[in-house]
């Protein structure tokens, strides 16, 4: 089946360094690639997507690169602020309608930045 | 605008009782979804909804999980008998549907104790 690997965390980084973020999948088929971010106390929300090989999805100052080849999906951020601190999940789902559409996650890897 | 809402947002219960946990999506939206996410572990999926068709309860741990949906309304998720591994926070999602309307809205979840 379906399944999401994160690098292990937690992650601790000083205001302005750079962040990447492993993630790898597996999958049958084209599936849609997510990177959803859970901030203190709040709930979870989509930080970006990238629906086919190749797109880069960005937001936020995050950026990550849908690699078919090394079925790949880094999150990397070239200066991070504390406001960025959070619990970070990447994810997949099929493209198409119906079940494939549920989400399959990582375990999540928490994001602590320091002033 | 509303977002999803999910209710309780806590919830304690003694092992061996039933719980029911309440769900309500973003207006017109057609796709529901439950996961569960326990300490240290990434999302899982649980059980889908899509409009009038048979929900893919796939992702449901036992027979004591089940959830209903009228219409594309208001969805409940019971567990009954309740084990002390049912402890976890379960999320509900709602998206639109359909292959251009895959991004899931989260609601805050409700935390779920089982002692």
């Amino acid at each position: 089946g379906d399944s999401v690997t994160q690098m292990e965390g937690p992650v601790t980084l000083s205001e302005e360094a750079f962040l990447t973020i492993n993630c790898t999948y597996t999958a049958t088929g084209y599936p849609s690639l997510f990177w959803y971010v859970q901030y203190p106390g709040e709930g979870l929300q989509l930080l970006l997507k990238a629906t086919k090989a190749d797109d880069k999805g960005s937001n936020k100052g995050f950026e990550a690169t849908y690699r078919k080849e090394t079925t790949s999906f880094h999150l990397e951020k070239g200066s991070v602020q504390v406001s960025d601190s959070a619990v970070y999940f990447c994810a997949l789902s099929g493209r198409q309608t119906g079940a494939n559409s549920k989400l399959t996650f990582g375990k999540g890897i928490t994001l602590s930045v320091r002033p | 605008g509303a977002g999803v809402s999910q209710s309780p947002s806590n919830k304690v219960t003694e092992k061996g009782k039933d719980v029911e946990l309440r769900c309500d999506p973003i207006s017109g939206h057609t796709a529901l979804y439950w996961y569960r996410q326990r300490l240290g572990q990434g999302l899982e999926f649980l059980i889908y909804f899509q409009g009038n068709s048979a929900p893919d309860k796939s992702g449901l741990p036992s027979d004591r999980f089940s959830a209903e949906r009228t219409g594309e309304s208001v969805s409940t998720l019971t567990i009954q008998r309740t084990q002390q591994e049912d402890s976890a926070v379960y999320l509900c999602a709602s998206s639109l549907g359909g292959v251009l309307g895959n991004e899931q809205f989260f609601g805050p979840g409700t935390r779920l104790t089982v002692l």
